[in-house]
């Protein structure tokens, strides 16, 4: 089955620094690939998503790439602000199984 | 948007008693629910998925009998944690994707955080 690997487990950016957080994933029949944002105690919110017929796609200060080949995709926050700290979850899916979610990366913007 | 409402948000039980935690799609419908569960400080783990009208599938390591998943209609999963024990502790959250469409996109419940004492 699909295995999801996301680095790094924790980030410390200055804010207006930009964070990147990279996954890796194992089963080449995955084809759609969200990112959460999760706050303490809630749901996991979707921030960004990509689908593997696209390798970038940008939502104001958010923007995902996707190399198939590599089997890996990153997420792009640029100009931090503090309340972009949270843990981020990447996930990956073929589209009718489940999404299988990366360890999550814990994200802190220091103002 | 796909809305998706989990109750109770929030329980604590004695060891040993049932949990029962509700997963509804109130604007779609969902023949597919998948049930998650997270640990403090660590990433969503999926147990099962639930399948209107059949038998949940379970992840390897999910006891079935424990965890009783019932899908008995399109906009209802239900989980109920049976015998309940303090390592049952955990914040449970469910999913559902809409019937026919088959972009992988997921939503989410609000999540029931379980404390068993």
């Amino acid at each position: 089955g699909e295995n999801v690997e996301q680095h790094p487990s924790t980030l410390s950016v200055q804010e207006g620094d930009s964070a990147v957080i990279k996954c890796t994933y194992s089963d080449s029949a995955s084809n759609y690939f969200p990112w959460y944002k999760q706050e303490l105690g809630k749901r996991p919110q979707l921030i960004i998503d990509i689908r593997s017929n696209v390798g970038e796609k940008k939502d104001q200060r958010i923007a995902v790439t996707l190399n198939k080949t590599a089997k890996h995709f990153s997420l792009h926050i640029t100009e931090t602000q503090p309340e972009d700290s949270a843990v981020y979850f990447c996930a990956a899916t073929t589209g009718n199984t489940p999404l299988v979610f990366g360890k999550g990366t814990r994200l802190s913007v220091i103002a | 948007g796909a809305v998706v409402s989990q109750h109770p948000s929030w329980v604590i039980c004695k060891s040993g008693t049932s949990v029962k935690i509700e997963c509804r799609s109130l604007d779609f419908q969902a023949t597919t629910m998948f049930w998650y569960r997270q640990f403090p400080k660590q990433s969503l783990m999926l147990m099962a998925t639930s399948n209107e009208g059949s038998k949940a599938t379970y992840e390897q390591g999910v006891e079935k009998d424990k965890f009783l998943i019932n899908h008995a209609s399109l906009t209802l999963s239900t989980l109920t944690v049976t015998s309940a024990h303090p390592e049952d502790s955990s914040f449970y959250i469910c999913s559902a994707r809409e019937t026919g469409v088959w972009t992988g996109e997921l939503f989410f419940g609000e999540g029931s955080r379980l404390t068993v004492l």
